[in-house]
């Protein structure tokens, strides 16, 4: 079946341009998260969602970054006025279930690059 | 609370062997082990829960040793196709978001 998916899979955007970034998780998920991957570290936690609830935005570096997941499934990250500190990967996985120890499936991230 | 893998780096043959560690400073449920190849998505390889169950890869194997908080993902006869970075996370919170390590870079040679 198909995994998860992401778009754009690139991203460039002028300091101050507001940015979308689009996943689809694996049908019928219910959890999904959203990570972000500076240049050689891992991922770093920004967001997570059971089903169409937001439960847990602590790790959003600033209130200019805003997520969604209006009808359960397909979730858009949104950056506003982005800064050049944005330019990272950012991932986006879901799991079947909710809580610990279910296996996490990633997309293959969008790569954003703030000028 | 990021936990800490070790080598930061490592050069194989193929063929030979190699052990990545992870350890954290908090007690841990479970530790989630994944490789990424460069420009890729993190592809799951195994997840070692707290009492000794495991879930994962067939050609790899871990150890979770729950009294000090690490963990240990052995690859054995390794090939080309390991090459990449591995990471562990563990667990950031009740609703399963992952805390990951700075990552393990293998790198196989023929």
């Amino acid at each position: 079946g198909a995994g998860v998916s992401q778009s754009p899979r690139y991203k460039v955007a002028k300091r101050g341009q507001d940015v979308a970034l689009r996943c689809d998780p694996i049908s019928g998920h219910v959890s999904l998260f959203w990570y972000q991957q500076a240049l050689g570290q891992g991922p770093e936690f920004l967001t997570y969602f059971q089903n169409e609830a937001q439960l847990d935005k602590s790790g959003l570096p600033s209130d200019r970054f805003f997520a969604e997941r209006p009808e359960g499934s397909v979730s858009t990250l949104k950056i506003q006025r982005t800064q050049q500190e944005d330019s990272a990967v950012y991932l986006c996985a879901s799991s079947s279930r909710i809580g610990e120890a279910d296996t996490q499936y990633f997309g293959p991230g969008t790569r954003l690059t703030v000028l | 609370q990021q936990p800490v893998q070790s080598p930061q780096a490592v050069i194989l043959r193929e063929g030979e062997d190699a052990v990545i560690n992870c350890s954290s400073s908090k007690a841990l449920y479970s530790v989630h082990w994944y490789r990424q190849k460069h420009g890729e998505a993190p592809v799951f390889l195994m997840i070692l829960l707290k009492g000794g169950e495991q879930k994962g890869h067939e050609k790899i194997s871990a150890s979770f040793n729950e009294k000090k908080q690490q963990s240990s993902l052995y690859l054995t006869a390794s090939q080309l196709s390991y090459s990449g970075t591995y990471f562990c996370g563990t667990e950031g919170g009740s609703q399963g978001n992952l805390i990951f390590g700075k990552g393990t870079k293998l790198s196989v040679k023929p």
